[in-house]
Formats: structure tokens, sequence, C-alpha cells
């Protein structure tokens, strides 16, 4: 069965600074998506990124970048120019290509200190 | 706004009882995904329905079940609710079960 693991359950970072949230998957499939997702305090989940397994540049939206390390399993996500409206909880979560089931990490809670 | 509905908000009860949850998915999507998040078990998946069949089961108890209606909304029951079962309840919905999920809100279920 497919894992996903954040080994941070918390992280800080000064506004306007960047920081970066760890993720490791563990499949035996070749092709499947890999996403980052954040849950502000209104508990609504929102897709921030999202990133094909046979892509092998790294995803950017905006100031959100990933680093994709598909030998090594590893999809962190990097935010850069840190905003008091990025604290949250970020979950790193994976699927299958034609699968139906996201299977999610543990969560990172994310401050951000003015 | 993702565009899904789910309903009600909030739903406290007791437990033994019996509940149902409704989700609308945005226009035009004929998939919906049912998930729990609790403190214990984090964010599991449930269900999938695909334009009114089931697609796929995750880690649903034999106490709940689901059904997507020909309008495509689908609902949540959950039955012999204990207090285990107190968790936020999403809704997703996508076009196809390639394509991205789109959440709702949630229910926050409280069994007291």
């Amino acid at each position: 069965a497919q894992t996903v693991t954040q080994s941070q359950p918390e992280m800080s970072v000064q506004e306007a600074e960047t920081v970066t949230l760890s993720c490791t998957y563990d499949t035996s499939e070749s092709d499947y998506y890999l996403f980052w997702y954040k849950q502000p305090p209104s508990r609504q989940m929102i897709l921030v990124i999202r990133q094909e397994a046979y892509k092998q540049q790294n995803a950017t939206e905006n100031r959100f970048s990933v680093n994709f390390q598909k030998a090594a399993k590893s999809f962190s996500l990097k935010i850069s120019d840190s905003q008091l409206g990025d604290a949250a909880m970020y979950f790193c979560a994976y699927k299958e290509t034609s699968g139906s089931r996201l299977t999610f990490g543990e969560g990172t809670q994310l401050t951000v200190n003015p | 706004d993702s565009g899904v509905t789910q309903t009600p908000k909030h739903l406290i009860t007791a437990t033994g009882q019996r509940v149902t949850l409704r989700c609308s998915p945005r226009s035009g999507d004929l998939s919906v995904y049912w998930y729990q998040q609790s403190l214990d078990q984090g964010l599991q998946f449930l269900i999938h329905y695909y334009n009114g069949e089931e697609r796929a089961k995750g880690n649903i108890l034999e106490r709940f079940s689901a059904q997507q209606f020909p309008d495509l909304h689908s609902e949540l029951n959950l039955s012999s609710l204990e207090l285990g079962d107190s968790a936020l309840y999403f809704c997703a919905s996508s076009i196809h079960f390639r394509d991205r999920r789109y959440f709702g809100p949630g229910t926050r279920l409280t069994v007291l």
C-alpha cells in the first residue's frame, strides 16, 4: 500500500522568508500524481500545487514550488516570500494515475511570524 | 469557493443515532469522493462514486453507506454512531477520476 510521510509536525517561518516542507512517499508504481494541499483555520482543503511523476520538471505556482526527486521518493514544497496568509496545515498527498484514492500525509502545521 | 456544497455545516448527535450528510458536486462533475478527517486517523478516503455507480471503497465502516443520485448529488449515511465517528467529513468532486479534485467545506460531526 502507498504511504505518505511528513516528518515535520510543525514549522515556523518569518514573514518574507523562505520555508521548505518535507514529504516522502512509498509506492511501487511508476506513474502517479503528487499534491500539496493547504488547510487554513477555515478547514477548507485548497490545492496548492500538483506534480505528475512522468514530468521531470518541477511544478511551480507563483511563490510555491516543489522539489520532486523520483528516485528518492521525495516531494518537498518551497514557499518563497512567506505571507501571513500562508499560515495553515499543509498536507502532502499521493494518487495513482488511474486510482480514485488520495493518500494523505499527517500534515505539517506552518506558522508565519510577523 | 470550490463550487462543491455540503450540508449541514455542523451536526451534533448522540451515540447510536443515524445521520445523513449531503454533497452537491460542482456543475458538470461526475465523480464524488468522501473523506473523513479525524484527530486519530488523519485524512482517510472513504468511497468514490462515478455517475451513480460505486467505483472504489476505502476505509469505510460497514455502519456507513453512501449513494449518488441521478442528479449527481451524493449522501453519506452514518448509523449506530459511536464517539469515535466524530470528525470532519469532506466531499470532493471531479469531472473524471484523473482530474483535479475540488473539496467542499466539510461537515463537522460531533457524537456525544
